[in-house]
């Protein structure tokens, strides 16, 4: 399985500012995946972000708000933008193989 | 639109009990994943269930896959306060589409 690392691994903004997650991946990957998990929730997909494509988004998920640079592969970035309180949750990207996915430690974010 | 359901969504049990987590889907999938996550954690890989009647043990967990019956359970044997935590099944007819239940926040007492 692959070992994934996220920075920040947490922070505290203010509204109406920004902030951009990174996903670092010890190896090479085609798909990964960026997931939302608010407070005492289950995880919601936000985008798929496979190399050399633009990011897919689910259903309440937008670009404007949740940009997605997929550089590479081994490294993603997740900005949120223009941020809310509604927008404080733990924010997970994984990794997939053919079998299952692999998560990261995940970003708590708390905005203010 | 895949549903996933997990019950119940709160379990308080004894040590030395035993219980099972229900996991029921409504589409046709033929891969079934079991996480852990601890308060303040990511999600740890517990089962990966990819066959009919697949069943799988690691310790005092047990899962099982009902693909027919889009269902599957999660059995607790002998509960211990370790296993305190919460359990996400997770469907996922592709690879590239994981849909997660709501979660299970297990409880062990002494």
């Amino acid at each position: 399985s692959a070992v994934i690392s996220q920075k920040p691994s947490r922070d505290i903004c203010q509204r109406g500012t920004s902030l951009t997650i990174q996903c670092q991946v010890d190896s090479q990957v085609t798909m990964m995946f960026w997931y939302r998990q608010q407070p005492g929730q289950s995880l919601t997909l936000i985008a798929t972000a496979n190399q050399g494509s633009e990011a897919t988004y689910e259903s309440g998920f937008v670009i404007d708000k949740f940009p997605i640079s997929r550089p590479n592969l081994t490294f993603s970035t997740l900005t949120v933008s223009n941020m809310s309180p509604e927008d404080s949750s733990i924010y997970l990207c994984s990794v997939g193989d053919d079998y299952e996915q692999y998560f990261g430690p995940g970003t708590r974010l708390t905005v203010t | 639109e895949l549903k996933v359901e997990q019950n119940p969504l709160f379990l308080s049990m004894q040590e030395g009990k035993n219980y099972t987590i229900y996991c029921n889907y409504s589409t046709t999938s033929d891969r079934l994943y079991w996480y852990r996550q601890d308060p303040g954690k990511s999600l740890e890989s517990l089962f990966v269930l990819l066959s009919n009647g697949a069943v799988k043990q690691e310790g005092r967990l047990m899962a099982s896959l009902d693909t027919k019956a889009r269902l599957s359970t999660l059995h607790i044997t002998a509960a211990v306060h370790d296993l305190s935590a919460t359990y996400f099944c997770a469907v996922a007819p592709d690879v590239d589409d994981m849909r997660f239940g709501a979660g299970t926040r297990l409880t062990v007492k002494p």
